[in-house]
């Protein structure tokens, strides 16, 4: 089975930190994407890749930035951490088509105080 | 609003019931997918029906499509107290940029079986 791993589940950040959510997957896949989910607002498109060393922006990129150095791996940064990030980031891979569905990791509750 | 918005916003079954929940959309689509999220979780993918498709089973799962409604629906069938989740539908949105498609989930019905 194709896994996406996020590093953490947990995490607390003071506001103004820079935050690192590391994500990666194990099958090869050149899509990986970054959502955040909301109650009340669903998921929401912060960035994608669909390849090394290339980046989207989503529908609410403004605050995030992203870095994919290597196929498998996905990072979220957080430039300086303010408290309405407080969210669920969740991160996905998926095989290049659209015809496909994604895996989506565990998830990564961010508390920013 | 969200290009797929899910009908009710809540379920409560007993055990061994039938549960139907529903997904309509505003655009044209390739495809629609259903997810599952049990509480504080990631999302698993269920199953994707195809625009070209009108009914989709998988085990107790039962997906239909009604492109002339943009509506769909997911049945579980015999519902277990491990189906309790939230479910949503993701459309497949073009990204113009690069060729690639981006999914647009609705907000989800929250599912809870009770034993």
């Amino acid at each position: 089975d194709v896994k996406v791993t996020q590093s953490s589940r947990y995490l607390v950040k003071r506001t103004g930190e820079k935050v690192f959510l590391e994500c990666v997957q194990d099958m090869d896949h050149e899509n990986m994407f970054w959502y955040r989910q909301d109650p009340g607002l669903g998921l929401r498109l912060i960035y994608f890749s669909y390849d090394v060393k290339m980046k989207e922006k989503g529908d609410i990129p403004e605050g995030y930035s992203v870095s994919r150095e290597k196929k498998e791996r996905f990072s979220l940064i957080l430039e300086s951490a303010s408290t309405n990030q407080t969210s669920m980031y969740l991160c996905a891979s998926r095989v290049g088509g659209h015809n496909y569905g994604y895996t989506f990791g565990s998830g990564t509750r961010l508390t920013v105080v | 609003s969200q290009q797929g918005e899910e009908d009710p916003q809540a379920l409560s079954i007993q055990e061994g019931e039938n549960a139907t929940m529903n997904c309509s959309y505003k655009t044209s689509i390739n495809n629609l997918q259903w997810y599952r999220q049990n509480s504080g979780r990631g999302l698993v993918h269920l199953i994707l029906i195809r625009s070209n498709e009108r009914e989709k089973h998988s085990g107790r799962l039962r997906v239909t499509l009604d492109t002339s409604k943009k509506s769909s629906s997911l049945l579980i069938t015999a519902s277990r107290a491990a189906d309790t989740a939230s479910y949503f539908c993701a459309t497949a949105a073009a990204l113009s940029t690069s060729g690639t498609y981006k999914y647009i989930f609705g907000t989800g019905t929250r599912l809870k079986v009770l034993a």
